[in-house]
């Protein structure tokens, strides 16, 4: 099966502009996850859809972090505006449904300068 | 709140050596534990998991059980490869939050 793809693979961008990252969840996954992978950090999770609906976004900063997955399958994180502290890879996975074991895409690494 | 504790890294081990990764948790109720691989330019893929106390998961010659009496879940492997260098994340789902909570992962590296 193909995997979870995720675009773009890196960004630069200066402070104060604005990026979105694209999800492409595996065919059929109703969970959707993205999460943030600091440098040094372990991957914390920002929010989660079941379908189209937000389950937990609790931990993402609503002040400049966005995210909707139209149609329950597509899913793009957007950051309005960057700020350095942002600099880190966007990693999105997929579930089958909420419990189930998560898939991985390979992430967007994101650098603000 | 629920939390992972895994040994700083890097590890840097020669082929064919024992391989123990430390990985500790504090989590309320009774959760679920995972090991994640990630390789390098490449997402996060699930390694092994336990599910309940005195569990032992195991995949491609690692292992880790599940110790409740000592609240945590080591990742063993008795003979690395090259191959296995990567960096390893333990995690914990099903605790207070019912989020999949990741430790700060170990990088290890294998040498020829």
């Amino acid at each position: 099966e193909a995997g979870v793809a995720q675009s773009p693979r890196y960004k630069i961008i200066e402070k104060r502009q604005s990026v979105a990252f694209w999800c492409n969840p595996i065919s059929g996954h109703a969970t959707l996850y993205w999460y943030q992978q600091i440098l040094g950090q372990g991957p914390k999770l920002l929010i989660q859809f079941q379908n189209n609906g937000v389950v937990d976004d609790s931990q993402l900063p609503k002040d400049r972090f966005s995210a909707e997955r139209l149609k329950g399958v597509d899913s793009t994180l957007k950051i309005q505006p960057a700020k350095l502290e942002d600099s880190a890879v966007y990693l999105c996975a997929s579930s089958l449904a909420a419990y189930s074991p998560l898939h991985f895409g390979n992430g967007t690494r994101l650098t603000v300068t | 709140g629920d939390s992972v504790t895994q040994m700083e890294g890097p590890v840097t081990l020669s082929e064919e050596a024992f391989l123990t990764i430390n990985c500790t948790y504090t989590a309320t109720g009774y959760p679920s534990l995972f090991w994640y691989v990630q390789y390098p330019g490449e997402g996060l893929q699930l390694l092994l998991k336990a599910t309940k106390a005195d569990d032992k998961g195991s995949n491609k010659g690692f292992e880790a059980t599940y110790r409740k009496e000592t609240t945590s879940f080591h990742l063993e492997k008795g003979s690395v490869q090259v191959s296995d260098s990567a960096v390893y994340f333990c995690a914990l789902e099903g605790g207070a939050t019912n989020k999949l909570i990741f430790g700060t992962g170990t990088l290890l590296a294998v040498q020829p």
